[in-house]
């Protein structure tokens, strides 16, 4: 199975700050994603991008299969941004999500 | 917008219990999944169910967990005789095709003591 590697582990930042969470992983992808768990535990889809930009709002996302990475952009951080953010990939040849240890993002007021 | 819907939310047991949790996918997704999450770590995958058979699961997924599509709405996972261990959330979810977005539902948080 693909290995999947997030960075930074940890982020804090004030209200309206930018940042930009790395995702890589270590094998070819047909699908890559983004989610933002919330205080509740709740899995939200961000994005779906095994290739190419997206753009969502303040969020959007690149990811560059030939070089095994994805990064998630957040512009003006709001503090409701706060939570953890997890990429997850699935190889070519099987069904399953693989995921990343997240990045625990706190936006402070 | 369809949404994945799990019930219940939350499920307290006892150990050697059985416990079924249940799931309704999005009506016109024909894959599924189930996935756990240990209280403060990553999201791990435990099954994947296509054309009413198991297509791809995890070493979690041992003899003490079954899938089944029950009827044409749901799809329920069980756990035969839980142990501490399988304290944790459980994620639902599906997607229309193999490869395109996983779609999660909220998650069942188990508690077995």
């Amino acid at each position: 199975g693909i290995q999947v590697e997030q960075s930074p582990p940890d982020l804090i930042l004030q209200e309206g700050a930018n940042s930009t969470l790395r995702c890589n992983f270590s094998d070819s992808v047909n699908n890559l994603q983004w989610f933002h768990q919330n205080p509740w535990g709740q899995l939200i889809n961000l994005f779906y991008i095994p290739s190419g930009t997206k753009q969502n709002g303040r969020l959007s996302a690149t990811t560059v299969a030939t070089e095994r990475y994805s990064l998630l952009y957040i512009s003006s951080s709001q503090t409701t941004d706060s939570g953890v953010y997890f990429c997850a990939g699935q190889e070519t040849s099987g069904s399953r999500l693989t995921f990343g240890e997240g990045t625990q993002l706190t936006v402070n007021p | 917008e369809p949404e994945v819907t799990q019930t219940p939310s939350h499920q307290v047991t006892q150990m050697g219990q059985e416990v079924i949790l249940r799931c309704v996918p999005i009506s016109n997704h024909l894959y599924f999944y189930w996935y756990r999450q240990i209280l403060g770590q990553k999201v791990e995958f435990l099954v994947s169910f296509y054309n009413n058979e198991i297509s791809e699961k995890s070493e979690i997924f041992d003899d003490q967990f079954s899938v089944e599509r029950p009827d044409g709405s749901n799809f329920t996972l069980k756990i035969r005789s839980t142990k501490l261990e399988d304290s944790a959330m459980y994620f639902c979810a599906s997607s229309k095709v193999r490869d395109g977005t996983q779609y999660f539902g909220p998650g069942t948080r188990l508690l077995v003591l």
